[in-house]
C-alpha cells in the first residue's frame, strides 16, 4: 500500500520569500511522484513530475522539487513566491508495475502568500 | 483544445434524487478517474476505467455508480444512497505516450444538496 504525508496543512509566506512544502511518501515498490497545484474552484494542474532520471525535477511556474529516495520525500521549493502562486498545492504518489494506474494523494497543503 | 470538461459547473441534488455529473475528453486518452474532494480530506478515488466498457471501484464507491460506454465520456452518478454527496468532483484522464502516470484534471463539478 502507498500513502502520502504532507507536513504543514497551511504555510503562509510573504512576497518574493522562499518556500518549501513537504511531502514524504511510502511505497514497497517503485514510485512516480507528482505536486499538483489548485486555485480555488478549479481543477489540478499538474506542476511536475518525477518518474524517473534526475533527482532535481523542475516544473512551471519556477518551481522545482528534489525526489530523496534514501528520506522518501519530495519536497517541493521556490526561491522566490508570488502573490498568485496563493493556491493549494497536492502531493502524489503512483506505484510501477502492476498499481501504475492509481495515484494516491495527500489532503494538500494552503500556500498563502501575503503582501 | 484538447482538454476535459465537466458539466455542470454547479448541481443542486434534492432528497432521494439520482443526479449525473458530465465528464467528456478529446485527449484520446483510455483511463479515466472520478475522485471527489472534500476540505482538509484531499483526492479520493471513486471509480476508474482502464479501457472502454470496463471500470473498477476506487476507495469509496458506496452510493455512486458509472459507466463507460465511449471512450471519450464517463458519467458518474450520485445515487439516493449516497448520504453525504456534498462535495467538489473531480474527472481526470490519463495516457499518452511516456504520460504513463500523469493524470490531467477537469475543472471539477460541485454539488450541493437542497
Amino acid at each position: 500500500a502507498q500513502s502520502v504525508t504532507q507536513l504543514d496543512s497551511q504555510v503562509p509566506v510573504f512576497e518574493e520569500a522562499p518556500v518549501e512544502l513537504r511531502c514524504n511518501y511510502s511505497s514497497s515498490v517503485s514510485v512516480y511522484l507528482f505536486w499538483y497545484v489548485q486555485y480555488p474552484n478549479q481543477g489540478l494542474q499538474l506542476l511536475l513530475k518525477y518518474l524517473s532520471g534526475s533527482t532535481l525535477v523542475k516544473g512551471i511556474n519556477g518551481f522545482e522539487a528534489e525526489f530523496n529516495k534514501s528520506q522518501t520525500s519530495f519536497h517541493l521549493r521556490k526561491p522566490s513566491v508570488h502573490i498568485s502562486d496563493t493556491a493549494e498545492y497536492f502531493c502524489a504518489v503512483g506505484g510501477s508495475g502492476g498499481s501504475n494506474y492509481k495515484l494516491t494523494f495527500g489532503k494538500g497543503t494552503l500556500l498563502t502568500v501575503n503582501p | 483544445d484538447g482538454g476535459i470538461t465537466q458539466s455542470p459547473k454547479y448541481l443542486f441534488r434534492k432528497e432521494g434524487q439520482n443526479v449525473t455529473l458530465s465528464c467528456e475528453q478529446n485527449l484520446n486518452h483510455d483511463a479515466m478517474y472520478w475522485y471527489r474532494q472534500d476540505p482538509g480530506q484531499g483526492l479520493r478515488l471513486i471509480y476508474y476505467s482502464q479501457i472502454v466498457n470496463d471500470f473498477q471501484k476506487g476507495d469509496i464507491a458506496e452510493g455512486y455508480s458509472v459507466s463507460r460506454e465511449k471512450k471519450e465520456s464517463f458519467p458518474l452518478t450520485v445515487t439516493s444512497a449516497q448520504k453525504n454527496p456534498t462535495a467538489f468532483y473531480l474527472c481526470a484522464s490519463r495516457g499518452g505516450q511516456g504520460a504513463r502516470e500523469t493524470q490531467y484534471f477537469g475543472p471539477g463539478t460541485r454539488l450541493l444538496v437542497l
